[in-house]
């Protein structure tokens, strides 16, 4: 069935590396992707997202990579903080014709600890 | 800055008691979702809904579970009859045009 999975569930970094966390989905039909940001005690916050017609976007010290040929998307923090540390979810939806209303589905998430 | 507003911040309820989960949307946002986590566990979506009326729903999201949008601002999830396995967070979002979707802190729920 569709799934979005995580291959590393926990990623410990020293503050000012970069880090990596990888996604991986199974629904060829997707085409929009998101990464979110959970600190304990709070809900997802909006970190980043890309559509299929794309495979690189850049923000704030973060960047996401989509590779639709192994369905594997990446996201990358650049000088990593003590504040990044949370759990980092990647979503998938299905926009297609239009005739999706945003359903996410969620991968198991991935726990970024980051050392001072 | 905008944000989704979810009260109460934790119920506790009885088993087969009736619980009603409330969420204030950002104000020109169009659709709107409930999702819930259960402790450990991914977050799983439960219902959408635009134009008021539901436009998609999960298998967990039964004949127990219904949602309304009584005014211009609230939007709701009622559980009829709680379960111990209903125990979960719960995630209210919204959206503007159905893309990015922004999460209130959840309610976390939790039956007796």
């Amino acid at each position: 069935g569709e799934s979005v999975g995580l291959h590393l569930p926990t990623l410990s970094v020293q503050e000012g590396d970069n880090s990596i966390i990888n996604c991986a989905y199974s629904n060829s039909a997707s085409d929009y992707f998101i990464w979110y940001k959970q600190e304990s005690g709070k809900g997802p916050q909006f970190i980043i997202d890309i559509r299929s017609n794309m495979d690189k976007r850049q923000g704030q010290r973060v960047t996401v990579l989509l590779n639709k040929t192994v369905k594997h998307l990446s996201l990358q923090i650049a000088a990593t903080q003590p504040g990044d540390s949370a759990v980092y979810f990647c979503a998938e939806n299905s926009l297609g014709g239009g005739t999706s209303y945003g359903k996410l589905t969620f991968g198991q998430g991935t726990i970024l600890t980051v050392h001072p | 800055e905008p944000e989704v507003t979810q009260t109460p911040s934790h119920q506790v309820t009885q088993m087969g008691q009736e619980v009603i989960l409330r969420c204030v949307p950002i104000s020109n946002h169009l659709y709107f979702y409930w999702y819930r986590q259960i402790l450990g566990q991914k977050v799983e979506f439960l219902v959408s809904f635009y134009n008021n009326e539901i436009s998609e729903k999960s298998e967990i999201f039964d004949d127990q579970f219904s949602v309304e949008r009584p005014d211009g601002s609230n939007f709701t999830l009622k559980i009829r009859s709680t379960k111990l396995e209903d125990s979960a967070m719960y995630f209210c979002a919204s959206s503007v045009r159905g893309m990015v979707q922004y999460f209130g802190a959840g309610t976390r729920l939790s039956v007796l």
